[in-house]
């Protein structure tokens, strides 16, 4: 069956940087596009990345455009997200989350157990 | 900019049946959407895909008692023979190119 596992969250200091990986199983990691959603503490959800299967197309929520980096390696089954410049407000827990394959979108229908990003001095 | 509108809270009754809405943006009422479930301290699970026909895709595992339907800019989430695990936050998704959206969530109370 579908398995997203996250991990690589931590304590980070106000413009410090982070890693987050998953790492998939139980599908065709490749053919699908995959995204990172983050979820600040007693809030909603906030999409935050998406990437397409081949790694080609990528999109970012304006909140993180410029500091984070999205990216996947097919070969290892694994989704990545290189998180710079942190900012307090990024404090989240941060869920990898599989999506379609359809360009044009698809609804997340798998998530990950998610990873405790908190971002203090 | 599609904008999904949720209500805040919503209460219904152990055993009753509860229906929860997700209002489209102005200019979006062809999109279709997901619902996502997530109860307390745990992460979301994803329960369906619904279009603006009302036809829907269940995720795994998902019971009979989740059904979706809609009228024109409203997508609903239907809850029968409410159950105490019921009891979560429930969330609607949409999605574009270069875009994914989100909802506030409806926190939802079983009596």
């Amino acid at each position: 069956q579908v398995q997203l596992v996250d991990s690589g969250g931590g304590l980070v200091k106000p413009g410090g940087s982070l890693r987050l990986s998953c790492a998939a199983s139980g599908f065709t990691f490749s053919d699908y596009y995959m995204s990172w959603i983050r979820q600040a503490p007693g809030k909603g959800l906030e999409w935050v990345s998406y990437i397409s299967g081949s790694g080609s197309t990528v999109y970012y929520a304006d909140s993180v455009k410029g500091r984070f980096t999205i990216s996947r390696d097919n070969a290892k089954n694994s989704l990545y997200l290189q998180m710079n410049s942190l900012k307090v407000e990024d404090t989240a827990v941060y869920y990898c989350a599989k999506e379609g394959v359809a360009v044009a979108g698809s609804p997340v229908d798998y998530w990950g157990q998610g990873s405790l990003v908190t971002v203090s001095s | 900019q599609v904008v999904l509108t949720q209500s805040p809270s919503a209460s219904a009754s152990l055993g009753a049946s509860v229906k929860l809405t997700c209002t489209l943006s102005s200019g979006h009422s062809g999109y279709a959407i997901a619902w996502h479930q997530q109860r307390p301290e745990r992460g979301p699970r994803y329960l369906m895909r619904l279009y603006n026909d009302g036809s829907h895709n269940k995720g795994d595992g998902i019971p009979d008692r989740f059904s979706g339907s809609s009228s024109g800019a409203e997508r609903y989430l239907t809850i029968s023979s409410l159950q105490s695990e019921d009891e979560a936050d429930y969330y609607c998704q949409t999605w574009g190119t270069g875009i994914r959206v989100f909802g506030g969530g409806t926190k939802l109370t079983v009596l």
